[in-house]
């Protein structure tokens, strides 16, 4: 079965460098969740899309932003990073099941470094 | 706001032995929760979920999840572990939160260790 898939997996950057996240989500999936998750950390929700609009923000700083494109592929970009930002970034993507259902699957995770 | 307590952070059990992962939330409405499996360096697997009816509920890897209203707890269990459990498990809650978008949060995580 096909799964969520991130890009690049693996990433360094050096302080107040930019980076770009790439998510592609399942196929027929119509929302896009993005997670950070800190090393030793429980997964903390950054922001999410549905048919490519924003529909909820989380604790994600002013310094990234992110996007939905028409292909349903998502983006995060981040700018100015920090030590802190070092972290694992998921991306998840779900689907609405008949009575409200919904099951959220998660891509491997980019693990981004900042030196 | 919702929140999700796993009150143990390491357990470690023998290979053979029963499980069972503690997980408690707080959530005003009927809790929609999930339990995800890590391990080291990758991403998060879906182990089950629970939404409504039947308050046991049965996951992949043999694990199963009892929801109990009346504690606000959603515990994981499985009976006989095997090495390949080793690993760390988020109990998660997920939340209406706009358009189409149920956001999750999660507990601080259990890790599991398991000894031959």
């Amino acid at each position: 079965a096909a799964g969520v898939i991130q890009s690049p997996r693996h990433l360094i950057k050096e302080k107040r460098e930019t980076a770009t996240l790439k998510c592609y989500p399942i196929p027929r999936h119509d929302t896009v969740y993005w997670y950070q998750q800190g090393p030793g950390q429980d997964p903390q929700f950054l922001i999410s899309f549905y048919e490519k609009m924003q529909s909820d923000k989380g604790s994600i700083p002013d310094r990234f932003s992110a996007q939905q494109f028409s292909d349903y592929h998502s983006e995060l970009n981040m700018s100015s990073l920090e030590l802190g930002d070092s972290a694992l970034y998921f991306c998840a993507s779900s689907l609405e099941l008949a009575g409200g259902h919904y099951e959220q699957y998660f891509g491997p995770g980019t693990r981004l470094t900042v030196t | 706001a919702q929140s999700v307590t796993q009150p143990d952070i390491h357990i470690t059990v023998s290979e053979g032995a029963s499980l069972e992962l503690r997980c408690n939330y707080s959530y005003g409405a009927t809790p929609y929760l999930f339990w995800y499996v890590q391990s080291p360096g990758q991403g998060l697997q879906l182990l089950l979920k629970y939404f409504s009816g039947d308050t046991l509920v049965q996951g992949i890897k043999g694990f199963e999840a009892e929801f109990k209203r009346s504690q606000s707890s959603f515990n994981l269990r499985k009976p006989t572990v095997h090495w390949s459990d080793a690993a760390e498990y988020f109990c998660a809650v997920g939340a209406y939160s706009g358009a189409g978008s149920y956001q999750l949060t999660f507990g601080k995580g259990t890790k599991l260790s398991v000894i031959p």
